[in-house]
């Protein structure tokens, strides 16, 4: 089955405390990219990733950092977490080919900084 | 780049109501749009797509129209279920590069 998985699902931890969720998809997909959520706001990008080792930022990028060194994981890495930093995160890929508009997302991961 | 308007929620139906969530864009050219829903507890899944001026995507009995001339991707739905209830979120391209943006959601709950 294709899908675009993320863990931990659900997160509570203190500020200052490094944390990285991981996403991982099975689709050979080369684009993922990470969004987080938030009332009012809608979805926003945080990073991307065109390829292996091609990452960049999003609209959001303060206080993250990614990595893609292999193709199907793209991890989200908070090196200090902060309460604002609280939401609801998404990874997605986008497909290929005829469905290279498409995009997947992942069931996603709330977390909470306390 | 390109950017979206959605109707605000939360709407409120009841089993059998007709649906029209409204979505309005500006876009460079003609990019693809869609319409992505959301499950309670659950991450974004594609509902439904057009790809070009004119084009209906539909998909659970939910339909939206691509047109141009009023900049409009309206989502409809003749008689919508419980079943119905999520966040629905209208989406286009930010540019090539693969960014989507995306409106910011109508909450739509359906009471039998």
């Amino acid at each position: 089955e294709a899908q675009v998985t993320q863990n931990p699902r659900y997160l509570i931890t203190v500020t200052g405390k490094k944390l990285t969720v991981t996403c991982s998809q099975n689709m050979n997909h080369e684009y993922m990219s990470w969004y987080r959520q938030d009332p009012g706001l809608g979805l926003r990008q945080i990073y991307y990733s065109m390829n292996v080792e091609v990452t960049d930022k999003g609209d959001v990028p303060e206080g993250y950092k990614v990595s893609r060194k292999e193709k199907r994981n793209f991890p989200l890495i908070l090196e200090s977490p902060s309460p604002n930093q609280t939401s609801l995160y998404f990874c997605a890929t986008r497909g290929q080919g005829v469905r290279r508009d498409t995009q997947y997302f992942g069931p996603g991961t709330r977390l909470t900084v306390l | 780049g390109n950017s979206v308007t959605q109707m605000e929620g939360p709407v409120t139906l009841s089993e059998e109501a007709f649906l029209t969530i409204n979505c309005t864009y500006t876009a460079t050219g003609y990019p693809s749009l869609f319409w992505y829903v959301q499950y309670p507890g659950e991450g974004l899944q594609l509902l439904l797509k057009a790809t070009k001026a004119d084009d209906k995507g539909s998909n659970k009995g939910f339909e939206a129209t691509y047109r141009k001339e009023t900049t409009s991707f309206h989502l409809e739905k003749g008689s919508v279920q419980v079943s119905d209830s999520a966040v629905y979120f209208c989406a286009l391209p930010y540019n090539q590069g693969g960014k989507l943006i995306f409106g910011q959601g109508t909450e739509l709950s359906v009471k039998p």
